[in-house]
């Protein structure tokens, strides 16, 4: 079955910190992976994503993503976290199937960052 | 430009009643795609329309219905609701072209509270 496992639930840093989140997936084709972020009492927006290509993937606000085909990963970093990056941090797959794309979504990792 | 929005932003039904909720893409967008965001878990798939017609549906009951319009906006109808229905639900939408390599892009989402 498809599947995307986030390991962290929660995570606090203080700023400066650097930050990396897990995410490992169970999806048989070809791989289409997401990132997306849910600010405080905003909408989910897009972070970064990775098609095909470099399996490293840069996204906004300074984040990044490395695409290990080998290890089923597609972890989240950023060498310095500041205040505003206090957030639900949400790992995804696309499932292509019967002609159609669907995510699949991890339970999400919150994370709060102290001043 | 607008992006995907949603109505209402939130919503009390009691059990046994019934709840349509509605959405509009971005300009261009031609699919829509459905979520249910429980509490503490990351969104789930339940439905994905484009030009029109169903897709792609997840695992939900038939007591979940959607339907797309000419202008591709869409609307989710949930019957009998359920204490278990209370969610958010999210719309995203997507070009809708048929390749794997689809971006969707989500709303603010409907916050559903069934009592």
């Amino acid at each position: 079955a498809q599947s995307v496992s986030q390991h962290n639930h929660h995570v606090i840093l203080s700023e400066a910190a650097s930050l990396e989140l897990g995410c490992n997936y169970s999806y048989g084709g070809t791989v289409n992976l997401f990132w997306y972020v849910q600010y405080p009492g905003q909408h989910l927006q897009l972070l970064l994503k990775y098609f095909s290509g470099d399996p490293l993937v840069k996204g906004i606000k300074g984040f990044e993503a490395e695409f290990i085909k080998s290890k089923f990963s597609f972890n989240l970093r950023k060498p310095s976290v500041q205040w505003s990056d206090t957030a639900e941090y949400f790992c995804a797959v696309n499932a292509f199937s019967g002609g159609y794309n669907k995510l699949i979504f991890g339970a999400g990792t919150r994370l709060a960052v102290h001043p | 430009d607008a992006g995907v929005t949603q109505s209402p932003t939130h919503l009390i039904k009691t059990r046994g009643q019934h709840v349509t909720l509605r959405c509009s893409p971005i300009s261009g967008h031609k699919s829509v795609s459905w979520y249910q965001q429980v509490l503490g878990q990351g969104p789930q798939f339940i439905f994905q329309y484009y030009e029109k017609e169903e897709r792609g549906r997840g695992n939900f009951p038939d007591r979940f219905s959607a339907r797309q319009f000419p202008n591709y906006s869409s609307e989710l109808n949930v019957n009998a609701l359920l204490l278990g229905d209370s969610a958010l639900y999210l719309c995203a939408s997507s070009l809708g072209g048929r390749g794997r390599q689809e971006t969707q892009y989500f709303g603010p989402g409907t916050r559903l509270l069934v009592l």
